[in-house]
């Protein structure tokens, strides 16, 4: 099973807006809302930023923001800031009851 | 505070066995779905299986590449969290982190995470 479609790198100045995308298909990103977003830093685990699709965790800045729109889910990050500089990766769970992650983006702050 | 601390990671020689651990300590880990997630040096992540609660049935689910090599188990008197992985090839060398699933937020996502114990299969 291929991973969901992200593109490989985005980049923004500070305080600009970016959004990374996220395709798949009927039975998973199209099918469930259940698309979550995890960042990564260099040498980190992966942290939660959203969840069924919208939904920030507690702690979570509200610069981060998701939406979905058919078999594509997007992450956008306003306001960019240097911390945010990292890859960040999609997941959504699927009709075989099992997960499919995104092959990730790299966002680089200018 | 939540944690997940895996280990057992290390060199294998292609068709070896190896035996990953998660340590989880500040929520109810019994009543906790758990996943293992790996990813591959410089690649992205990829989702290698859960097991749920025994609660719900403590059954397994697994990705296609290493359904019928890998199995996931548990024991609830120990919070502990087991990856047995047989017949292990090139392609598994990884970090492989230990995730709870629903402990935070209630939807199938990945919301706690280990600091990931790296696994090497090589000749």
């Amino acid at each position: 099973q291929s991973a969901l479609t992200q593109p490989a790198s985005v980049s923004g100045s500070p305080g600009q807006s970016i959004t990374i995308s996220c395709t798949g298909t009927s039975s998973d990103v199209g099918g469930y809302n259940y698309v979550s977003w995890y960042q990564q830093h260099p040498g980190k685990a992966p942290k939660l930023m959203i969840y069924e699709v919208s939904n920030r965790p507690s702690g979570v800045s509200n610069r981060f923001s998701g939406s979905k729109s058919g078999n594509t889910a997007s992450l956008t990050i306003s306001g960019l800031q240097a911390e945010d500089e990292a890859d960040y990766y999609c997941s959504s769970y699927t009709s075989s009851s099992t997960f499919r992650f995104g092959g990730g983006t790299k966002l680089t702050v200018l | 505070e939540v944690q997940l601390v895996e280990s057992g990671g290390g060199l294998v020689k292609p068709g070896g066995s190896l035996r990953l651990s998660c340590a989880a300590s500040g929520f109810t880990f019994s009543n906790a779905w758990m996943s293992w997630v790996r990813q591959a040096p410089g690649k992205g992540l990829e989702w290698v299986g859960r097991i749920k609660s025994k609660t719900d049935g403590g059954t397994t689910d697994y990705a296609a590449p290493v359904k019928g090599r890998f199995t996931i188990s548990r024991d609830d008197s120990k919070n502990t969290l087991y990856l047995q992985m047989n017949s292990l090839k090139t392609e598994d060398t990884a970090v492989y982190y230990c995730t709870t699933e629903a402990v935070a937020v209630a939807s199938p996502v990945f919301d706690y995470w280990g600091q990931g114990t790296l696994v090497t299969v090589s000749s």
